[in-house]
This record gives structure tokens, sequence and C-alpha cells, in this order.
């Protein structure tokens, strides 16, 4: 079946430093990819996204690239900021479904 | 883009009783909506797909009984807790997807004491 896989958490950076959260998948079909971040207390928002591979998503200064070949969609950012602090969800959407996969979910604290 | 709200944000109810929970679409028209469940540090669990002027499609495990979804307008989609228990207690979450790309509610919040 379809499922994704992030790394698990909890992640805790300083302010200004290099994040980087692995997110694989497993899809039988050809799927779109997603980050969503949820803030304390709130719902998912839509981060960034990809729909083919090589695509390349960004948004806030977070990116990720959709690598068919080691079916992988990890999400980066250069320089985070304490205001970054929340939980990252990896998911897909296959195409002509409309249910999203999400995976586990990272918990990112960034400490001032 | 697109906005879902849901409402209430938070509610507290005694066991027993039942509750109900509200997801709109604004600014477009949902033929079809989705309801998760989120508990404490956990992702997000699909309970059901709602589906405008038919029956819901519940997810393997998730009681249609317990949990009663009504999609009665384009606009609107709610979701009862019946005879809720402490162990209802969580985070629920609508979306809806009017392109390829899903739109979620804000949650709302029960605490069944």
């Amino acid at each position: 079946g379809d499922s994704v896989t992030q790394m698990e958490g909890p992640v805790t950076l300083s302010e200004e430093a290099f994040l980087t959260i692995n997110c694989t998948y497993t899809a039988t079909g050809y799927p779109s990819l997603f980050w969503y971040v949820q803030y304390p207390g709130e719902g998912l928002q839509l981060l960034l996204k990809a729909t083919k591979a090589d695509d390349k998503g960004s948004n806030k200064g977070f990116e990720a690239t959709y690598r068919k070949e080691t079916t992988s969609f990890h999400l980066e950012k250069g320089s985070v900021q304490v205001s970054d602090s929340a939980v990252y969800f990896c998911a897909l959407l296959i195409r002509g479904a409309q249910k999203l996969v999400f995976g586990q979910g990272t918990r990112l604290t960034i400490n001032p | 883009g697109a906005v879902v709200s849901q409402h209430p944000s938070w509610v507290i109810c005694k066991s027993g009783t039942s509750v109900k929970i509200e997801c709109r679409s604004l600014d477009f028209q949902a033929t079809t909506m989705f309801w998760y469940r989120q508990f404490p540090k956990q992702s997000l669990m699909l309970m059901a797909t709602s589906n405008e002027g038919s029956k819901a499609t519940y997810e393997q495990g998730v009681e249609k009984d317990k949990f009663l979804i009504n999609h009665a307008s384009l606009t609107l989609s709610t979701l009862t807790v019946t005879s809720a228990h402490p162990e209802d207690s969580s985070f629920y979450i609508c979306s809806a997807n009017p392109r390829e790309e899903q739109y979620f509610g804000p949650g709302t919040r029960l605490t069944v004491t």
C-alpha cells in the first residue's frame, strides 16, 4: 500500500542552524508530494508541494525536491528561526485519488 | 487559497452527551470533505470521507454509529460524536480539496469529562 515514512523526532536545533527532515515514500501510483506544517494548537497549513519528479517545492525558505529514484522528498532550510518551531508532516496524494497519506510527523523545536 | 472553517474551535462536554462539529468551505464548493482525528503528538488519522448528498465512507475501525457524518450541502459537513466518552477526547480536523491540494480547517479540540 501507499505509505510515508519520516525521520523520528523530536528535532531540536539552535537558531540559524541547517535543517533537514527526511521523508521517503512508497506508492502504487504516481504521487504528488506535500509538506504540511502544524503550529501549536492549530490545523495544518500547506508549506510546499511537488507534483512530478525533479520538481522543487519552496516556500518561506524551505525547500524539498521530488526524487523519484530514491522515492524521497526531504525538507530543508538553510537557517532556521524560532518561529519555525512546529510539527512537520510529509504526505502524498495519488493521482485521481483524493485521500492524503501522512507520515507520522516530526516535531521541530528551535532554541534562540 | 481556499478557506475551510470549523466550529467550534474547542468544546468541553460531559460523558454521555453528543457533540456536533461543523466544517465549512467558505469560498468554494466541496462535494467531498475529509474528517481526521489527531491524538496528542501523533499524526492525523483519516476517519471518514464525507460525500455531499450520499453516505459517508468510513475508514476501517471507525464506528459509523459513533461518529455520524452529514454532508447536507456543498459547503457544509458535520461530524457528530454521539454518547461521547473521555476516550473520544481529541483534536478533530476537517479538510477539502477544491483542486489537487487539500485545505484544512483549524481543528476542533474536544474534551469529554
